[in-house]
């Protein structure tokens, strides 16, 4: 079936090195793509979202970026800090607003 | 705003046992669903809903109930638990239409089955 998938299961980087995520997809009608952030005994949180029409977004310290052609999203972090160590999901949405997510990375910040 | 709530944040049954798992949300969102996440993995779709009245199936939905009478609750009923659902329940809610920044997630409810 469809599916969300994520390369790396387990990110670690330096504290002040840029981080990158990846995550595949397989679902080529799906247009809206989110990255989630999930620190330990909580909730995922949005970090940053993207449509399918667009290639890159930015916000502050993350970058996502689309490439529709093989199927892939990546998600930048600039200047990695500590409180970035967590474990981070893509998720696309399929038919009916109903997300389906990835396996996760976790992310974790050397000293 | 309290956002989504989940109650209640720990729970031990045994075998056999039914109960209900509590979601509100105070957003005047359309949309919720229930995901489980066990250890090391993503999020599962449970059930969902479109609004008050309608109600779905999403990946895992055997061993589950939902309703949803009002448009701020969002209950998960499990009719006879088994250890197989022993996992962390969220409950999250979002509006309808894109670009909607995703859903909003519960803090969580964390079952064990024994």
């Amino acid at each position: 079936g469809e599916s969300v998938g994520l390369h790396l299961p387990t990110l670690s980087v330096q504290e002040g090195d840029n981080s990158i995520i990846n995550c595949a997809y397989s679902n080529s009608a799906s247009d809206y793509f989110i990255w989630y952030k999930q620190e330990s005994g909580k909730g995922p949180q949005f970090i940053i979202d993207i449509r399918s029409n667009m290639d890159k977004r930015q916000g502050q310290r993350v970058t996502v970026l689309l490439n529709k052609t093989v199927k892939h999203l990546s998600l930048q972090i600039a200047a990695t800090q500590p409180g970035d160590s967590a474990v981070y999901f893509c998720a696309e949405y399929n038919a009916g607003n109903m997300l389906t997510f990835g396996g996760g990375t976790r992310l974790m910040v050397k000293p | 705003n309290a956002g989504v709530t989940q109650t209640p944040k720990f729970q031990v049954l045994k075998t056999g046992q039914s109960m209900t798992l509590q979601c509100a949300q105070d957003m005047n969102h359309e949309y919720m669903s229930w995901y489980r996440q066990d250890p090391g993995m993503g999020l599962r779709l449970i059930h969902y809903s479109v609004g008050a009245g309608i109600t779905d199936q999403g990946e895992v939905p055997n061993g589950y109930n939902v309703s949803r009478s009002t448009t701020e609750d969002f209950p998960l009923r499990l009719l006879s638990a088994a250890p197989s659902q022993t996992s962390v329940y969220f409950c999250a809610s979002t509006r309808a239409g894109l670009p909607n920044y995703g859903y909003t997630f519960g803090s969580g409810t964390r079952l064990t089955v024994v």
